[in-house]
This record gives C-alpha cells, structure tokens and sequence, in this order.
C-alpha cells in the first residue's frame, strides 16, 4: 500500500488567491512526521513545513499552512497569496520513527502552476 | 552553514558501464539517505545509514547498486553495470535525527543511460 497519496497530478491557481495541496499517509506507527518539499524547475529540493503527530495545532510558516486532520490521516497544504514563484512541483513525504526506521517517503507530487 | 553536496551534477554513461555518485552531508548529520528520482515521479528511498551503518537497504536493487558511507561522514552509491532504466536524478540527503529536523538535501546527480 502507497504510505503517502497525492492524487493532484496538477493545480492552477490565480496569482494572490489561496490553493490546497491534498496529501493523505497510511501507517500504523504512533509516532510519525509530516513534511511538505517545494521542487522547482532547478531540481533541488526546497522544505517548507513540518507536522509531527502529536502536534496539537496545525503547523504554519510564513504562507504555508497544513491542514493536519489525523483521523482523517490528511495533512493537505494550503499556499495563501500564491505567487508566480510558488510555479513547482510540491511534494508530501512522511517519516515513521518507531516502526519505519525513520525512513522518509514521498508521494508522487503535485506540480502547481500559478497564472498572472 | 554549508549544504549538501554532491557530484557530479551531471552524468552521461553507456549501458553496461559502472557510475558512482559522491555526497557530503551537512556537518554533525548522522543519518543520511539516498533517493532515486526518475523522471515525473516523487523519489524513492534507496538506502538509509546512520554514521557508518545501514538502517535500510530493502529498495536498493543490490545486484547492481551499492552504496557505503565510511567513517560516517561521506557517501558513495555506484551503479554496476548501469541499464536504461536507471537514468534518473539521483538525490542525496541528510539530517540531524538528535534535533528530530527535516531531511536537508543536494542538488542531485542527473544521471542518462544511453
């Protein structure tokens, strides 16, 4: 079974309006972390934010937020004020600590295109 | 501080040759990953050490891939002999497991099999 879901293959978004990233994750492991990587055209790959399980509150840095519902086992991305910069593939991973070795696995990412 | 390095950043070899790939990691970085990218795709896990040892190595084809990172501190993953499947970006990445932080990662090694 894939450990992370991105069924977005692509997103438009207008300049300065806000878009959602979906992203799901299947473990068994109590323990486990959330990240979201920005990889533009150039390749590298870019952190943008993280969510532990037992986080409380959902994370947030500067225009990233992430809509962690555990029940749900989501942790969607929400870029606020989309820029023409933000144009890349994003990318959701998770890393089991206890029963995954600490392992960091990916989705299949979603390229998200922002239109002036 | 410096980042990840790796090289070479580019790498054309025909099939059936042998490649290796170099990663630096971020000084003080105990646990270091390898990823294959290929083209379209999110990477792949292909190895985890911690310092010199390897946490996991199940999605390392290891008929033909191998990868070993002495005293600790700098990794090598070679291919031999390559096929055309294995043309890919070629990810290395480290992180600090004490500070529970992100995974920080290189450039890549874009690698073609022709």
């Amino acid at each position: 079974a894939q450990k992370i879901t991105q069924t977005q293959p692509g997103m438009f978004v207008q300049e300065k309006e806000a878009v959602t990233l979906d992203c799901t994750y299947d473990t068994s492991d109590p323990s486990y972390g959330l990240f979201w990587y920005k990889q533009p055209s150039s390749g590298e790959m870019i952190f943008l934010i993280y969510q532990g399980s037992y986080d409380q509150q959902n994370a947030t840095e500067g225009r990233y937020s992430l809509n962690f519902q555990k029940a749900r086992k989501s942790a969607n991305l929400v870029i606020s004020a989309s820029q023409l910069g933000d144009s890349a593939m994003y990318f959701c991973a998770m890393r089991e600590d206890q029963t995954g070795a600490n392992n960091l696995f990916f989705g299949t990412g979603t390229r998200l295109t922002v239109i002036p | 501080e410096a980042g990840v390095a790796q090289s070479p950043r580019y790498k054309i070899i025909e099939k059936r040759q042998s490649v290796a790939f170099w990663c630096n990691p971020i000084s003080g970085h105990a646990t270091l990953y390898w990823y294959q990218q290929i083209l379209g795709q999110g990477p792949k896990l292909l190895i985890q050490f911690q310092n010199n040892g390897v946490v996991d190595d199940s999605q390392l084809p290891k008929d033909r891939f191998s990868a070993e990172r002495l005293k600790g501190v700098d990794s090598t993953l070679k291919i031999q002999p390559a096929k055309l499947e294995d043309s890919a970006v070629y990810l290395c990445a480290s992180r600090n497991r004490v500070m529970n932080t992100e995974a920080f990662f290189g450039q890549g090694t874009r690698l073609t099999v022709v």
